[in-house]
């Protein structure tokens, strides 16, 4: 079993739909929670991080942690064009150990 | 505006050359880190370093070394380049005070040995 396992897509939604993506992870120690957003041929960049149970909500993104299933997802509102780019899941177990997942490509059709 | 920086965005070299790509971040965290970035295999970490001179090994050290003679300064070193060290490196540095910080990446270098 993959330690962080994304499923890698593509997923395509509609403009102006919501975008579920979703990630699950394997180390019950795990403490902290990101999402990256990278454009092809281009370094991640944060998007969010979470580290309680619940949701947190940051403009047209909401991240949902549920510990006790190991699952955390990235849900985009009124998915743009702009936002077609691959979704890297990262886990943190210890503060200099980051997991990534392999990431999930999302392409918005406009 | 926090930075990493690294030094080449693409480089080309051939097989058996010594190869060194170089990241330095201004942010003064103690943390960085080298990882490879394949199609289909995601990001693999290869070193990573939580302080002067201190260095630990990844997931997939073999081939590679690096230096970290300066807080700022984090070099990665191919010791005899291949064609299968082909591939995407990111540099990576994080905040080693708290596990709730995230790892900032640099642009990133995409290696070709021909």
């Amino acid at each position: 079993q993959k330690e962080v396992e994304q499923n890698s897509g593509p997923l395509s939604v509609p403009e102006g739909a919501i975008a579920s993506l979703n990630c699950t992870y394997s180390d019950r120690g795990s403490q902290s929670f990101f999402w990256y957003r990278q454009y092809s041929g281009k370094s991640p960049e944060l998007i969010m991080f979470i580290y309680s149970n619940g949701d947190k909500e940051d403009g047209r993104f909401t991240a949902q942690l549920n510990k006790a299933s190991q699952y955390v997802s990235l849900l985009i509102r009124d998915s743009q064009p702009s936002d077609s780019a691959t979704y890297l899941c990262a886990v943190n177990v210890r503060t200099y150990k980051y997991i990534f997942g392999t990431g999930t490509r999302l392409k918005v059709l406009a | 505006d926090v930075k990493v920086t690294q030094s080449s965005r693409y480089l080309v070299k051939r097989t058996g050359e010594k190869v060194f790509l170089e990241c330095v971040q201004d942010m003064d965290h103690e943390n960085m880190f080298w990882y490879r970035q394949d199609p289909g295999l995601g990001l693999r970490l290869i070193y990573f370093s939580y302080d002067v001179k201190m260095k630990e090994k990844g997931d997939i050290p073999e081939g590679y070394s690096v230096s970290r003679e300066k807080k700022e300064r984090f070099s990665l070193i191919l010791e005899s380049a291949s064609t299968n060290q082909t591939s995407m490196y990111l540099c990576a540095s994080s905040f080693a005070g708290s596990m709730n910080t995230e790892a900032f990446f640099g642009q990133g270098t995409r290696l070709t040995v021909v």
